[in-house]
């Protein structure tokens, strides 16, 4: 089946380390997210990409940056992590603007839960 | 930016009853509205969604009700079963590809 596939899936780190989360989907999908989610806060949109060129920052971009090496991999760095970056984040890949038979859909990859002490 | 709030937070409701959860928006130029329903350990998933130039949408048990004057919208699960159990966001974007979503509503639903 066409997914959505992240890596690690956990990991602990510590203050000051580099980190890399990575992402690779099957979908075929030309825009990719990457998400953060924190109890009580909700999915917050941190990068986006619509294509191999294209990266857009979301709404808490400070103190991460991505990378989209091909249309189907997109990884989010963590320069230097700090604890309050300890959260679950989420790659999600979605269609063209809906229409046509296509929807705005994001279909989500499992998460990578990141723990920084 | 859009701000997105929703209510409850949480909501126990005994199995068979309704439950219902609020959400408001604040950029009237959102025409796009998900719902996404997030299964204990599970990655989110859509289970409906509705777009501006209609007020009600149906699938099966679940519907969701759109009211643009006054900016807010609300999920409907009748019937409600233990795989109800779940938490649920709901989302809104003035353009389907940047969306702001709610901070989650946890539904328990009791046997």
């Amino acid at each position: 089946d066409a997914d959505v596939t992240q890596t690690p899936r956990n990991r602990i780190t510590k203050t000051g380390k580099r980190i890399m989360l990575e992402c690779s989907q099957t979908k075929g999908h030309d825009r990719m997210y990457w998400y953060r989610q924190d109890p009580g806060l909700g999915l917050r949109l941190i990068y986006y990409s619509f294509d191999v060129k294209d990266i857009n920052k979301g709404e808490i971009s400070d103190g991460y940056s991505v990378s989209r090496q091909a249309q189907a991999k997109f990884s989010l760095s963590l320069e230097s992590a700090i604890p309050n970056q300890t959260a679950l984040y989420f790659c999600a890949t979605s269609d063209q603007l809906p229409g046509q038979g296509r929807t705005g859909e994001l279909f989500f990859g499992e998460g990578s839960r990141l723990t920084v002490l | 930016g859009e701000n997105v709030e929703q209510h409850p937070s949480t909501l126990s409701v005994q199995e068979g009853d309704s439950a219902v959860i609020k959400c408001t928006y604040s950029d009237s130029a959102s025409n796009y509205f998900p719902w996404y329903k997030q299964e204990l350990g599970k990655r989110p998933q859509l289970i409906i969604d509705i777009r501006s130039n209609v007020g009600e949408k149906k699938d099966q048990r679940i519907a969701v009700t759109l009211n643009k004057t006054a900016k807010h919208f609300s999920l409907h699960i009748t019937e409600t079963q233990p795989e109800d159990s779940a938490v649920y966001f709901c989302a809104a974007s003035p353009n389907d590809y940047k969306l702001s979503f709610g901070a989650g509503t946890t539904v328990t639903v009791r046997a």
